[in-house]
């Protein structure tokens, strides 16, 4: 079964600095998604993505974050500047274009901040 | 705005069956899902349901949806070991055309041999 792959799955470091985190969609889905979940916190959606742009956002994805889509298969997270409130494990999600389809996600990538 | 909640802990017997329990506030959503995630890993799809059904079976798995109490059950028949884990409640809200989900805190399953 076709899966939404992320990688690395543990990615250190140091505040201040530049992070990509990258995802592999599932290949025929058309929505993008991130998600973050905080330690001992709930999983919170960060940004939809659909057509080359940005569909919707939170509060959370401010200035420092971007998301891309550089080719037709990998979907990206960046955060500029990072903090260590950004520490998180941040998951991947894509979807089909149909309507009725659930979204399928990643396995994640750690994020620790030092 | 969208809220879901869920109990934090659930502890039953191998063989017995399991019912995790969910409540979300927004009307308009389009379909409800069970997340399961084991320690250190990602979010496993069990199954969903679309707003418009009031159930659904798959094999152990049975969803219940209360409409009018917004009110969403999993039910886990014969649970096994292999069931512990952290269950997510998750309602999908469809603005737009798009869809973002928000998930409740999560039900960590004990299941005791």
């Amino acid at each position: 079964e076709p899966e939404v792959t992320q990688t690395p799955s543990h990615q250190v470091t140091q505040m201040g600095q530049e992070v990509i985190l990258r995802c592999v969609p599932i290949s025929n889905h058309l929505y993008f998604y991130w998600y973050r979940q905080i330690l001992g916190q709930k999983v919170e959606f960060l940004v939809s993505f659909y057509n080359n742009e940005i569909s919707e956002k939170s509060e959370i994805f401010d200035d420092q974050f971007s998301v891309e889509r550089p080719d037709g298969s990998n979907f990206t997270l960046k955060i500029r500047s990072t903090k260590l409130e950004d520490s998180a494990m941040y998951f991947c999600a894509s979807r089909a274009g149909m309507n009725n389809q659930p979204q399928h996600f990643g396995d994640g990538t750690r994020l620790s901040i030092l | 705005g969208e809220d879901v909640e869920q109990s934090l802990f659930l502890s039953v017997r191998e063989g017995d069956s399991s019912v995790i329990n969910c409540t979300y506030t927004d009307s308009s959503s389009t379909y409800l899902y069970w997340y399961k995630q084991e320690p250190g890993a990602g979010l496993q799809l069990l199954t969903y349901i679309f707003s418009n059904m009031d159930m659904k079976q798959d094999q152990r798995l049975t969803v219940l949806l209360n409409k009018k109490d917004k009110h969403l059950s999993l039910r886990i028949a014969d649970t096994q070991t292999g069931d512990s884990a952290i269950y997510f409640c998750a309602e999908a809200f469809r603005g737009g055309g798009y869809q973002k989900v928000t998930f409740g805190i999560g039900t960590k399953l004990q299941v005791i041999p």
